[in-house]
């Protein structure tokens, strides 16, 4: 079946670290791929996205690449500050689904330090 | 810009008793989602609408159901709370039948059933 699995925190970084949150996925096909952010006392909101191999999502200084060999989404980021700290979900739909059927990983806190 | 909003941020409800979760979008959107998430289980889809009137189950559509009359309105219910169904309960939107198509969140509603 589909599964996304992406790496236990919480992760705890000081700022201007880099980061790397870990997100394996398990699907028949091509799904489109996702990171969502979930700040603190909100809902989830779109980070970025990819829909095919080898593409690169990207947004405020974050990225991921789709790779489909690795069946891998890693989500990075050069230099976090303090206002990434949130809750990261990784997430995927499968083909032909309708875009119903969008699986999420447990998700990953991420704190950053002054 | 998008807004899903969803009436309550806080609920406190007893055992037995029906409650009402509501969400409205005003995106003209076709889908709309009823989630529940809970630490460590990431998001799990309780119930989707792809249109007025239509509902599909989700994974633990289990003491819950869906009220579906207009587009732009998706209500859940727990039709005889239980303590087992404490938990955040996001609601989301998303256009079309496209798996590329990212989902919409509302900012979520935290229930405590006593």
């Amino acid at each position: 079946g589909n599964s996304v699995t992406q790496m236990e925190g919480p992760v705890t970084l000081s700022e201007e670290a880099f980061l790397t949150i870990n997100c394996t996925y398990t699907a028949t096909g091509y799904p489109s791929l996702f990171w969502y952010v979930q700040y603190p006392g909100e809902g989830l909101q779109l980070l970025l996205k990819a829909t095919k191999a080898d593409d690169k999502g990207s947004n405020k200084g974050f990225e991921a690449t789709y790779r489909k060999e690795t069946t891998s989404f890693h989500l990075e980021k050069g230099s976090v500050q303090v206002s990434d700290s949130a809750v990261y979900f990784c997430a995927l739909t499968p083909p032909w689904t309708g875009g119903f059927k969008t699986i999420f990983g447990a998700g990953t806190r991420l704190f950053v330090k002054a | 810009d998008v807004k899903v909003t969803q009436s309550s941020r806080y609920l406190v409800k007893r055992t037995g008793e029906k409650v009402f979760l509501e969400c409205v979008q005003d995106m003209d959107h076709e889908n709309m989602f009823w989630y529940r998430q809970d630490p460590g289980l990431g998001l799990r889809l309780i119930y989707f609408s792809y249109d007025v009137k239509m509902k599909e189950k989700g994974d633990i559509p289990e003491g819950y159901s869906v009220s579906r009359e207009k587009k732009e309105r998706f209500s859940l219910i727990l039709e005889s709370a239980s303590t087992n169904q404490t938990s955040m309960y996001l609601c989301a939107s998303s256009p079309g039948r496209n798996s590329n198509q990212p989902q919409h969140f509302g900012d979520g509603t935290r229930l405590s059933i006593l």
